[in-house]
């Protein structure tokens, strides 16, 4: 009940593109879902979140589409640009009073192409 | 300047031999977190602390350990008990009770030879 499954592995897209990456959760006390970059050799850095009393959240090129019916939630890139290029992570956990776990996806190379 | 470092960025260690990793944070986040990182394989939560002096096991625990003497500090030792220590190593802290947000260090990368 504890895991969050991320699709694809990899994406290619070429410039201007629209990214899309999937996740799916089980564990329905999930109620935060944010999304991670990361760059090789880096730490993640937070992206966007989103709690299930909206559906869509957007910041800038970034969008997460949520459906709690379905328990899953997907992050968009508009416009994909080169710079974009880097692994993104889902992740779920629990309300804040408590520890707020993170569980996460497995991963999602992105590759933007020219 | 404000942030999470962790020290040092590479670390090399001969199978049996215990070592250290650092994390230290000037945030002033209550809460902290140690997750593992392998190809394929997404993050693992090792242990994490919401408070000084308090500390729980995550999902990997196994061959770990960790002690929160202070708010900024939590450091990560990695036992010769770990079977399958080589890994990236990511050290992450959270304001606290009310607030969701994770915020990650750069990681320490470990190779045991």
């Amino acid at each position: 009940q504890q895991q969050v499954k991320q699709s694809p592995q990899s994406l290619i897209v070429q410039k201007g593109g629209i990214s899309i990456i999937n996740c799916a959760y089980e564990n329905t006390a999930f109620d935060y879902f944010p999304w991670y970059q990361q760059f090789p050799g880096k730490g993640p850095a937070l992206l966007i979140a989103i709690r299930p009393d909206v559906s869509e959240k957007k910041e800038g090129r970034f969008t997460i589409s949520f459906n709690k019916s379905a328990k899953q939630f997907s992050l968009h890139i508009m416009d994909s640009q080169p710079g974009d290029s880097a692994t993104y992570f889902c992740a779920a956990s629990r309300r804040a009073g408590t520890a707020s776990k993170l569980t996460f996806g497995t991963g999602t190379r992105l590759q933007v192409t020219l | 300047d404000g942030g999470i470092t962790q020290s040092p960025k590479y670390l090399f260690r001969k199978e049996g031999q215990n070592v250290t990793l650092s994390c230290e944070q000037n945030l002033n986040h209550d809460a902290m977190y140690w997750y593992r990182q392998d190809p394929g394989q997404g993050l693992r939560l090792i242990y994490y602390s919401q408070i000084v002096n308090d500390f729980q096991k995550g999902d990997i625990a196994e061959g770990y350990s960790v002690s929160r003497e202070k708010k900024e500090s939590f450091p990560l030792t990695v036992t010769s008990a770990q079977k399958n220590p080589t890994a990236f190593y990511l050290c992450a802290t959270r304001l606290g009770t009310g607030y969701n947000e994770q915020f990650f260090g750069p990681g320490t990368r470990l190779t045991v030879l």
